[in-house]
């Protein structure tokens, strides 16, 4: 059974970089069949993809994010990281890391999740 | 602001059927296909339907979904406690250049 965890610091001050990593067990990130991806969801608030990635190291942001977003992947350790620059009060979420098998872009879907962290930004 | 707009709340009695719509546009859902994910409180979505009206599989037959043009539809029948939940639509949303996946705005489901 697939499994996803995400793990990282659960406070970051702001104006620095917030970093998260999701180890994947029960399968291999290497698969040619998935990517990897990233989602946050603010205090009471919706969700909201951040961006993924394939093993082979290809990315894919949201517009939105993209000045501030790092997502890399390291195969050895079968484990994808995110970095998130210059954080604020408002990156304040529950982190998500999930997977989506390899489609088109228009046929996308999330379907293993991990359990989620919340990560708080404050001084 | 999501691009993809959902009631902010269901309800209705065990037993009992509910529908929850997700609107969006051409750049949207009128030319992708949509998935729902089931949030209960305090844990990660879960995936419900994919391309538009297919269920993975142990997702239970009283959950479908249709879609239609610029909107889509997750239908619940035989409505339970345990399907007291958030529910979030999704898709591929191409109106920046890059394009980017989307989620709705989320719709909260009360059993009464």
């Amino acid at each position: 059974q697939l499994q996803l965890q995400e793990s990282g610091p659960g406070l970051v001050k702001p104006s620095e970089t917030l970093s998260l990593t999701c180890t994947v067990s029960g399968g291999s990130i290497s698969s040619n069949s998935y990517y990897w991806g990233w989602i946050r969801q603010p205090p009471g608030k919706g969700l909201e993809w951040i961006g993924s990635i394939y093993y082979s190291g290809s990315t894919y942001y949201n517009p939105s994010l993209k000045s501030r977003v790092t997502i890399f992947v390291d195969t050895s350790k079968n484990q994808f990281s995110l970095k998130l620059s210059s954080v604020t009060a408002a990156d304040t979420a529950v982190f998500y890391c999930a997977r989506s098998p390899l489609r088109t872009f228009n046929e996308w879907y999330f379907d293993y999740w991990g359990q989620g962290t919340l990560v708080t930004v404050s001084s | 602001q999501s691009v993809l707009t959902q009631p902010p709340s269901v309800s209705a009695a065990p037993g009992q059927k509910v529908t929850i719509s997700c609107s969006g546009s051409s750049s949207n859902i009128g030319n992708n296909y949509v998935s729902w994910y089931q949030q209960r409180p305090g844990t990660a979505p879960k995936l419900l339907i994919y391309d538009n009206s297919k269920r993975p599989s142990g997702i239970p037959d009283r959950f479908s979904g249709s879609k239609s043009g610029t909107s889509a539809t997750l239908g619940i029948t035989g409505l339970q406690t345990g399907d007291e939940a958030e529910y979030y639509c999704g898709t591929w949303d191409s109106s920046v250049s890059a394009g980017l996946y989307v989620f709705g705005t989320g719709t909260k489901v009360t059993v009464l």
